[in-house]
């Protein structure tokens, strides 16, 4: 069974530039997560789809931050502007459901993210 | 919201030396605990998991504990080997928002 997909697996950019991150989560699997880890720290959740509905974004900066998922499968995190603060491993991870707190879930490579 | 603390790394070993990470959580209620661990290279992947309290966990030879008395659940390991090298992760679910919380994580460097 194929795992989480994501790409590119690093970028460098400039602070004020912008840069979209790719996921395709795991074949069947509803409900998708973006992570952001910062060096040193474990993932922060950002945000969290089900089907192509947003179950939880209450952690996502919405003032630069934007995320979809269309059709409920594959999905795309953008960062518009960034800033020097956004370098980070950016996690895509999927489960089968959000029915139960025990659901696993299956994470991605992740993206290195690097501001300059 | 929940949270985890979990000590801080990096912890070495030597080969077939007895591990032990310590971990502890603040929560409402009784939440799911697990650890994850991410090895070289590779993306973050379950390791074991406990759902109530005194469940034990176990896999590839790790165990943990959920206890409600003390709020923790540490990972054992009776004898580390090199390929267990990696960083390892305490993790609880907030029930709430069904959103992982992660610990700092903890690197283990076993040496032959």
């Amino acid at each position: 069974e194929a795992g989480v997909a994501q790409s590119p697996r690093y970028k460098i950019i400039e602070k004020r530039q912008s840069v979209a991150f790719w996921c395709n989560p795991i074949s069947g699997h509803a409900t998708l997560y973006w992570y952001q880890q910062i060096l040193g720290q474990g993932p922060k959740l950002l945000i969290q789809f089900q089907n192509n509905g947003v179950v939880d974004d209450s952690q996502l900066p919405k003032d630069r931050f934007s995320a979809e998922r269309l059709k409920g499968v594959d999905s795309t995190l953008k960062i518009q502007p960034a800033k020097l603060e956004d370098s980070a491993v950016y996690l895509c991870a999927s489960s089968l459901a959000a029915s139960t707190s025990t659901d696993t879930q299956y994470f991605g490579p992740g993206t290195r993210l690097t501001v300059l | 919201g929940n949270s985890v603390t979990q000590m801080e790394g990096p912890v070495t070993l030597s080969e077939e030396a007895f591990l032990t990470i310590n971990c502890t959580y603040t929560a409402t209620g009784y939440p799911s605990l697990f650890w994850y661990v991410q090895y070289p290279g590779e993306g973050l992947q379950l390791l074991l998991k406990a759902t109530k309290a005194d469940d034990k966990g176990s896999n590839k030879g790790f165990e943990a504990t959920y206890r409600k008395e003390t709020t923790s659940f540490h990972l054992e390991k009776g004898s580390v080997q090199v390929s267990d090298s990696a960083v390892y992760f305490c993790v609880t679910v907030d029930t709430g928002r069904r959103a992982l919380t992660f610990g700092s994580g903890t690197r283990l460097q076993v040496q032959p």
